[in-house]
């Protein structure tokens, strides 16, 4: 069965870094692209960004440019999302999340469990 | 970006009652709205994609409707697991965008 396992949860000071992972499995993963699609506390969800996993494409949230980075490693089926410069209102439940189609933007058919990013000095 | 807007913010119903959530698009989304649920804890789940289509293992009482700005999920006879929040979603353009979510509770 198709499942998302991503790492787990991080606390980390202003200024610095967080990656997560998100391992695929039960599909071929470089047939659908990822998402990364994250939650503050008590709040909606907001996207961050997708890569193709077929071609390393990435497409990021403006506001997250230039702080973000997203990579793949077809050799494990593994999924990872960089945020730099950790802000206080970085805190939030990080997602991956499986596009349904290949070579599409969405939607999201399969989710990880996420992984909580606590930002804090 | 195409701000989506979901109405009301929260609906109180009682099992069995039709539930009629409402997402508006600031321009159009053609087909490509996708609508997920949302329970504590835990990941959203994909319900509706490409407006009308469930996914799967979705229950038939959950549909999708609507077109172009207009968009809607009805639930047909609410079940207890069905209290949750709902957010819906569009990939016409990039950014991808959600709406703020509408949460359903029980009256």
């Amino acid at each position: 069965q198709v499942q998302l396992v991503q790492s787990g949860a991080e606390v980390k000071k202003p200024g610095a870094s967080v990656k997560v992972s998100c391992k695929a499995s039960g599909y071929s993963f470089t047939r659908y692209p990822i998402s990364w699609v994250r939650q503050a506390p008590g709040q909606g969800l907001e996207w961050m960004g997708w890569i193709g996993t077929h071609n390393g494409k990435t497409n990021y949230a403006q506001r997250l440019q230039g702080r973000v980075t997203m990579t793949t490693d077809s050799s494990t089926s593994t999924a990872y999302m960089e945020l730099r410069s950790l802000r206080p209102d970085d805190t939030a439940v990080y997602y991956c999340a499986r596009v349904l189609y290949y070579d599409s933007s969405g939607p999201f058919d399969y989710w990880g469990q996420g992984t909580l990013v606590t930002v804090s000095s | 970006e195409i701000v989506l807007t979901q109405s009301p913010a929260t609906l109180s119903l009682s099992p069995g009652e039709r539930a009629t959530l409402s997402c508006r698009a600031s321009q159009s989304v053609r087909s490509y709205l996708a609508w997920y649920q949302q329970k504590p804890g835990q990941a959203p789940r994909l319900l509706i994609y490409d407006t009308s289509n469930r996914a799967t293992g979705i229950p038939t009482r959950f549909s999708g409707s609507g077109s172009g700005t207009d968009l809607t999920l009805t639930i047909s006879s609410l079940e207890p697991e069905d209290f949750a929040v709902y957010y819906c979603q569009q990939r016409t353009n990039w950014p991808i965008t959600f709406g703020q979510g509408t949460r359903l509770e029980i009256k």
